[in-house]
């Protein structure tokens, strides 16, 4: 089946700081891999998102490569600010039925202090 | 553009009750999926509709079911619930419901079972 794992949280940085959140993922098929943010009382809102192998997703000063030979998606920033601070998500989706699920990883929890 | 929108946003209920929860979809998308958030198990799938068609379902039991209407609107219900069913849930829409297509969260209904 499809798996997504992600590095256990909680994160706390200082910000400027440098942030990696790991995700590797296990599919059949050929997914789509996501990131989504979920900020205190809110619902998630997409990040970015890679749809093949090789393609880097960006937003807000946030990075991700879609790595198919090591099956990873990891988050980078440069400089993490203290709005940075929300739980992050990695996912993924397989198909082309128009019927995709997503598949989630157990989320991150990020801190940045200032 | 309006959001997703879900009513209610917080509800009690008692062992053995049931509940209904309602979701609008941004105006225009017609593929509305819904998802269950926990502690426990993370985020998870629970099923999605697409012209007032159910086009895939995650692992639930029966207790939980869905429908929706001609206006994209959809709503999901809960039978005889149990403890366990304490969660956010989730309700998310995009235009078609595959992978090219962003899907859109609304803020939850967290259900308290007491």
């Amino acid at each position: 089946g499809n798996s997504v794992t992600q590095m256990e949280g909680p994160v706390t940085l200082s910000e400027e700081a440098f942030l990696t959140i790991n995700c590797t993922y296990t599919a059949t098929g050929y997914p789509s891999l996501f990131w989504y943010v979920q900020y205190p009382g809110e619902g998630l809102q997409l990040l970015l998102k890679a749809t093949k192998a090789d393609d880097k997703g960006s937003n807000k000063g946030f990075e991700a490569t879609y790595r198919k030979e090591t099956t990873s998606f990891h988050l980078e920033k440069g400089s993490v600010q203290v709005s940075d601070s929300a739980v992050y998500f990695c996912a993924l989706s397989v198909g082309n039925f128009g019927n995709e699920k997503l598949t989630f990883g157990t989320g991150t929890r990020l801190t940045i202090i200032p | 553009k309006a959001g997703v929108t879900q009513t209610p946003r917080y509800l009690i209920k008692t062992r053995g009750q049931q509940v209904t929860l309602s979701c609008s979809p941004i105006s225009g998308h017609r593929s509305v999926s819904w998802y269950q958030q926990t502690p426990g198990q993370g985020l998870q799938f629970l099923f999605e509709y697409f012209s007032e068609t159910q086009r895939n379902k995650g692992n639930f039991p029966g207790r939980f079911s869905g429908r929706q209407f001609s206006n994209s609107r959809s709503e999901m219900n809960v039978s005889t619930l149990e403890l366990g069913d304490s969660a956010l849930y989730l309700c998310a829409s995009s235009v078609m419901g595959d992978h090219n297509n962003e899907q859109f969260f609304g803020p939850g209904t967290r259900l308290t079972v007491l």
